[in-house]
């Protein structure tokens, strides 16, 4: 258990509200992410954290922003809610492995759906 | 472009059958990761394999990374309705970022 915890679990929002996404980690990682996951398209990085006030954007930032005011905290705000920003997403931590590479660990994850 | 390009798509197999699904790239990758995911949660890491031609075995699952580091296999034997999930794919990126396959959906049918 990697101690994540996304807020909230599930939200319906109407297209054009802004809308805030928390991920909150207990075991004091450097790196946090955001990935949005759609049917055909798995998982795609949405923005990644690798320090306080320290981002930057993954393959499918438009219409995302991030902020990480401290290190258990990372938040994910879509300035304007879309319909093509329904979706399913997830904050994940990572580790270096001891034999090479990195490992993810993730949230239960946050059901968004814009109507 | 999908950087892993993962088959089959969706696999539906009885109980006790034997499967394998794929990972396939044409980059080298460093190291390369294997996740299940069930409904409503978030992907759990399996594995990860670093050495080409590495075999990693998990219980009734076999891990393979290609020889050139390109491609993995993910083989299961005797498969059971806990099998069921979403299998991921997953290789480093610059500098500490993941890259997902799309998946390959498995459903072990009692």
């Amino acid at each position: 258990d990697a101690g994540i915890t996304q807020s909230p679990r599930h939200k319906v929002t109407e297209t054009g509200t802004p809308v805030t996404l928390r991920c909150h980690q207990t075991e004091n990682h450097r790196y946090m992410y955001w990935y949005r996951q759609d049917p055909g398209h798995g998982l795609r990085l949405i923005h990644y954290s690798y320090g306080v006030k320290d981002t930057d954007k993954g393959e499918v930032s438009d219409g995302y922003s991030v902020s990480r005011s401290k290190t258990e905290d990372f938040l994910l705000t879509l300035e304007s809610a879309t319909s093509s920003q329904t979706s399913v997403y997830f904050c994940a931590i990572s580790e270096s492995s001891t034999r090479g590479g990195t490992e993810a660990f993730f949230g239960q994850g946050t059901r968004l759906t814009v109507v | 472009t999908q950087l892993l390009e993962q088959s089959p798509q969706f696999l539906s197999i009885q109980e006790g059958e034997n499967l394998t699904v794929y990972c396939n790239s044409s980059s080298v990758f460093s190291s390369l990761q294997w996740y299940r995911q069930e409904p409503g949660e978030g992907p759990v890491l399996l594995v990860t394999v670093v050495t080409g031609g590495e075999v990693k075995k998990l219980k009734r699952l076999t891990f393979q990374f290609g020889d050139a580091r390109k491609d993995s296999s993910l083989h299961i034997t005797a498969a059971q309705p806990g099998d069921t999930g979403l299998y991921l794919c997953a290789a480093q990126t610059g500098a500490n970022n993941l890259f997902f396959g799309t998946g390959t959906r498995l459903t072990v049918i009692p």
